[in-house]
């Protein structure tokens, strides 16, 4: 059964450094999305990608975050200058079709910021 | 905005019992609402799904029924294992792109 997966499983980091954190989608699915859960809180919505752009973002995602989908099969999310509280776990997600379509998850990727 | 509330766990049973967790939202227009479940050390997987109105969404012995009238949407299993022990999460979509979760519900299972 085809899945979403995410590189890597854990990141450690620096405060004040840069991150990619790395999803390839299900290959037939057409939108893109990332959440976030840090330790003990809700699965929070970041932002939704479409044909090569921003659909609709969270408040969360701010100028220090940017997606993209950088060749045919991978989705990335960056986050420049981490900071302490960006420490979570990041979920990468895909739908075949938008907003009536079900999204599926990836495993997920532990960011650590020290 | 659009939210969902679900019953704070933990949640411990023995094989064979009764599972419910309970689920309610606040959303504006027809939502559709989801359970997803997140197994020791892996991602959120989808469980269960309904889009309308008294639709009932089924997957693995789980059920829920889409309750307009009470905005509820209460995940039960008639006989646990120790297989389902596990976090669950309701959510809903409201008419964007985005999924609301609760909180989390974790069930822990005995033999």
């Amino acid at each position: 059964e085809p899945e979403v997966t995410q590189t890597p499983s854990h990141q450690v980091t620096q405060m004040g450094q840069e991150v990619i954190l790395r999803c390839v989608p299900i290959s037939n699915h057409l939108y893109f999305y990332w959440y976030r859960q840090i330790l003990g809180q809700k699965v929070e919505f970041l932002v939704s990608f479409y044909n090569n752009e921003i659909s609709e973002k969270s408040e969360i995602f701010d100028d220090q975050f940017s997606v993209e989908r950088p060749d045919g099969s991978n989705f990335t999310l960056k986050i420049r200058s981490t900071k302490l509280e960006d420490s979570a776990m990041y979920f990468c997600a895909s739908s075949e079709a938008g907003w009536a379509d079900t999204q599926y998850f990836g495993p997920g990727t532990r960011l650590t910021v020290l | 905005g659009d939210s969902v509330t679900q019953m704070e766990g933990p949640v411990t049973l023995s094989e064979e019992a009764f599972l419910t967790i309970n689920c309610t939202y606040t959303a504006t227009g027809y939502p559709s609402l989801f359970w997803y479940v997140q197994y020791p050390g892996e991602g959120l997987q989808l469980l269960l799904k309904a889009t309308k109105a008294d639709d009932k969404g089924s997957n693995k012995g789980f059920e829920a029924t889409y309750r307009k009238e009470t905005t509820s949407f209460h995940l039960e299993k008639g006989s646990v294992q120790v297989s389902d022990s596990a976090v669950y999460f309701c959510a809903l979509r409201g008419g964007d792109y985005k999924l609301s979760f609760g909180a989390g519900t974790t069930v822990t299972v005995r033999a």
